[in-house]
């Protein structure tokens, strides 16, 4: 009831490209779903993040996809460029307030986008 | 501004040395986190703290303890070290829980021999 599957473990993309990677969750009491970006040797920010009551939140070329009936969300990279080679992580939690409402992790996508 | 900062940056202990991990944050932050991350495994939450004086055991706190005396630092302690500790280590701070932005640090990389 906890996990947060993620896929795909690695991606490799053309730059100009799209980045598609896929998360699903089985909590249906989740209500926050974050992306987190990681670059080699620093630790994850905040890229974007997505509440149920809209299905799409774009911010500039990225853009996540929700879809709650298929307890299902995706994070889009478009026009991929080198600079956006990273570790991509989703997340989710329940957002009614304290810690103890434990923010959980997929396990990373690995991108790499080739010039 | 500093952020999130991580004290010491790379480690190399021996089994059943032990150490202290040092996470210092300037945002006045009430909620406190450490993480570790190995390949395949992504981000698990190992101790946190919802304030000053408080802390919780997250999903995988054996072999760990943790002390917050200041809301400002969040310490991690290994006991005794194992070979099974050896991972990247990474605090993280929000200002309301979890549905808030986290900010982590660089990271601290251990190895343990």
């Amino acid at each position: 009831q906890q996990q947060v599957k993620q896929s795909p473990q690695s991606l490799i993309v053309q730059k100009g490209g799209i980045s598609i990677i896929n998360c699903a969750y089985e909590n249906t009491a989740f209500d926050y779903f974050p992306w987190y970006q990681q670059f080699p040797g620093k630790g994850p920010a905040l890229l974007i993040a997505i509440r149920p009551d809209v299905s799409e939140k774009k911010e500039g070329r990225f853009t996540i996809s929700f879809n709650k009936s298929a307890k299902q969300f995706s994070l889009h990279i478009m026009d991929s460029q080198p600079g956006d080679s990273a570790t991509y992580f989703c997340a989710a939690t329940l957002n009614y307030g304290g810690a103890t409402n434990k923010l959980i992790f997929g396990t990373g996508t690995l991108l790499a986008v080739q010039p | 501004n500093a952020g999130v900062t991580q004290t010491p940056k790379f480690r190399v202990l021996k089994t059943g040395q032990s150490m202290t991990l040092l996470c210092a944050q300037d945002m006045n932050h009430e909620y406190m986190y450490w993480y570790r991350q190995d390949p395949g495994m992504g981000l698990r939450l190992i101790h946190y703290s919802v304030g000053e004086g408080t802390t919780a055991k997250g999903e995988v706190p054996d072999g760990y303890n943790v002390s917050r005396l200041k809301k400002q630092n969040f310490l991690l302690g290994l006991e005794s070290a194992a070979p099974s500790q050896t991972s990247v280590y990474f605090c993280a701070s929000t200002w309301g829980g979890w549905g808030t932005e986290a900010f982590f640090g660089q990271g601290t990389r251990l190895t343990v021999v």
